[in-house]
C-alpha cells in the first residue's frame, strides 16, 4: 500500500488558473514538505511544515500556498498558474532525518 | 548555486560491475544524504552519512565521506539493471534546518 499519496498523477492546466495538489501520508510522520522538480533545475525545497505549522519557506511567489487540513495532510495552492510552473511537484514526510517521497503531480501548464 | 553536487552527469556499466559517484559540498555539514530516483518515482534515500563518520554501508552501497575535502562518495558493488536510475547527495544548508538541497544528479545505466 502506498503510504503517501499524491492526487492527481498528472494534470494540465491552463496558463492563469489555479489548481490544488493533494498530498496524504500514512507514515505517522509529523513533519512534511514540498519539493519540486522541473527539467532545467534540479530537485527543489519549496516548503516544510511540523505539526501543521510552517516551519520554511523557500519559494518566493506568495502564488504558491501549502494548505494542512489535518497532521497528515499538506495540500499545494498554486494560482494564477505559469507556463514556467511546469514540473514535477513531490510531496514529502518525515519523522527524523530521513524524508520519504511521494510518487509526484506532473503539472504542465499550457 | 548549490550546496551539494554529483560530478558526473551520466555513468554506464554492464551487470555485475562496480560502480561509484561521486559528490562534493560546500559547507559544513551534520550529514550528507544519498538518494536514488527511479524513472516516474520520488527519491528515495539510500544512506544517511554523518559529520562523525567516515564509512556507512547498506548491502551493495558503500557511502564514504571525507570531511577535509568536502566529498562524499556512493559505490555500488555487482551492480543489477534495476540500479539504473538517478543518484542524488542531498544536505542540508544548515544544522536543524528542515529542508534538504540536491545536486543535479548523476544518471547511472547498467546494461544487462
Amino acid at each position: 500500500d502506498p503510504k503517501i499519496i499524491q492526487k492527481p498523477k498528472y494534470l494540465v492546466a491552463v496558463t492563469g488558473s489555479e489548481k490544488i495538489l493533494i498530498c496524504e501520508q500514512y507514515l505517522g510522520h509529523n513533519a512534511m514538505y514540498w519539493y519540486r522538480q522541473s527539467a532545467k533545475k534540479p530537485l527543489e525545497f519549496m516548503f516544510s511544515y511540523s505539526y501543521q505549522k510552517l516551519m520554511d519557506n523557500q519559494t518566493a511567489s506568495s502564488r504558491f500556498q501549502p494548505q494542512s487540513s489535518k497532521k497528515n495532510h499538506l495540500d499545494l495552492q498554486i494560482t494564477a498558474l505559469k507556463p514556467d510552473d511546469s514540473a514535477t511537484y513531490f510531496c514529502a514526510s518525515s519523522q527524523e532525518d530521513t524524508q520519504y517521497f511521494g510518487p509526484g503531480t506532473r503539472l504542465l501548464v499550457l | 548555486s548549490q550546496l551539494a553536487e554529483e560530478n558526473s552527469w551520466a555513468l554506464s556499466v554492464h551487470e555485475g560491475e562496480s560502480v561509484t559517484v561521486n559528490c562534493s559540498y560546500k559547507t559544513s555539514i551534520t550529514a550528507l544524504q544519498w538518494y536514488r530516483q527511479k524513472s516516474g518515482k520520488g527519491p528515495a534515500q539510500l544512506i544517511l552519512i554523518r559529520s562523525n563518520e567516515r564509512e556507512k554501508r547498506n548491502g551493495r552501497l558503500r557511502a564514504t565521506l571525507d570531511t577535509s575535502s568536502q566529498s562524499s562518495s556512493l559505490s555500488i558493488t555487482a551492480t543489477r539493471c534495476e540500479d539504473t536510475a538517478v543518484y542524488f547527495c542531498a544536505t542540508a544548508p544548515s544544522s536543524g534546518s528542515w529542508q534538504l538541497i540536491f545536486g543535479s544528479g548523476t544518471q547511472l545505466t547498467v546494461m544487462p
